[in-house]
């Protein structure tokens, strides 16, 4: 079956550029989420969808990054003004958001993000 | 200091080994702890899921958790070079209605034939 994907798998931008990052979660998970793993780290929580609204985004490292669920599936992740610090791989992960914490997390391949 | 510390490695055994992998974490509200598998360039798979302090195996895999010395472990048998990855522990607080996960940084493992 079909897991959870992410668009671009790779992604170059220049500093001060806007890009956007996309998460297609498991058909039927309610609840999303975004992380970032810097190079040689385990993943940083960035923030938590539960259906459409973000219950959680207490991980976005400041106003520049965003993230939206419109219609409670697809999830992008906005940066703006990409600063060479954002360099990493962000990963999205999806639930069945059915059994809160203990739900099992799938996670996509990830987006590489290099800002030059 | 992080919440959760991990041993980068890298580990490198002979096919065949018993590895052990740990972590330690600071937060004593953690109640749930993971072990995840990441290969190169892909997102990590969850592999074990423990709730509190005690033992689970399942297969070659066995994670162990000693709360009180607030330690995570897992132990892989006859070790395979299909194991090289990179393993990562995850904790969860209890009560949790949601899963935001605290992972540390990921030990790399090697498996040669």
């Amino acid at each position: 079956g079909a897991g959870v994907s992410q668009t671009p798998s790779n992604k170059v931008t220049e500093k001060g550029k806007y890009v956007e990052l996309r998460c297609d979660p498991i058909s039927g998970h309610t609840a999303l989420y975004w992380y970032r793993q810097s190079l040689g780290q385990g993943p940083e929580f960035l923030i938590y969808f539960q259906g459409t609204g973000a219950a959680d985004d207490s991980g976005l490292p400041n106003d520049r990054f965003f993230a939206v669920r419109p219609e409670g599936s697809v999830s992008t992740l906005k940066i703006q003004r990409t600063e060479r610090g954002d360099s990493a791989v962000y990963l999205c992960a999806s639930s069945p958001g059915t059994s809160g914490g203990s739900d099992t997390q799938y996670f996509g391949p990830g987006t590489r993000l290099t800002v030059l | 200091q992080k919440e959760v510390e991990q041993d980068p490695g890298p580990l490198s055994v002979p096919e065949g080994a018993i590895v052990s992998l740990n972590c330690t974490y600071s937060n004593s509200a953690f109640q749930y702890f993971m072990w995840y598998r990441q290969y190169s360039r892909k997102g990590p798979e969850l592999l074990m899921y423990t709730y509190s302090s005690g033992n689970k195996e399942d297969g070659r895999f066995t994670a162990q958790v000693d709360k009180s010395s607030k330690y995570i472990s897992l132990f892989i048998r006859d070790s395979q070079p299909s194991d090289s990855a990179t393993y990562l522990c995850a904790t969860l607080p209890g009560g949790t209605s949601y899963g935001k996960l605290t992972f540390g940084q990921g030990t790399i493992l090697t498996v040669h034939p």
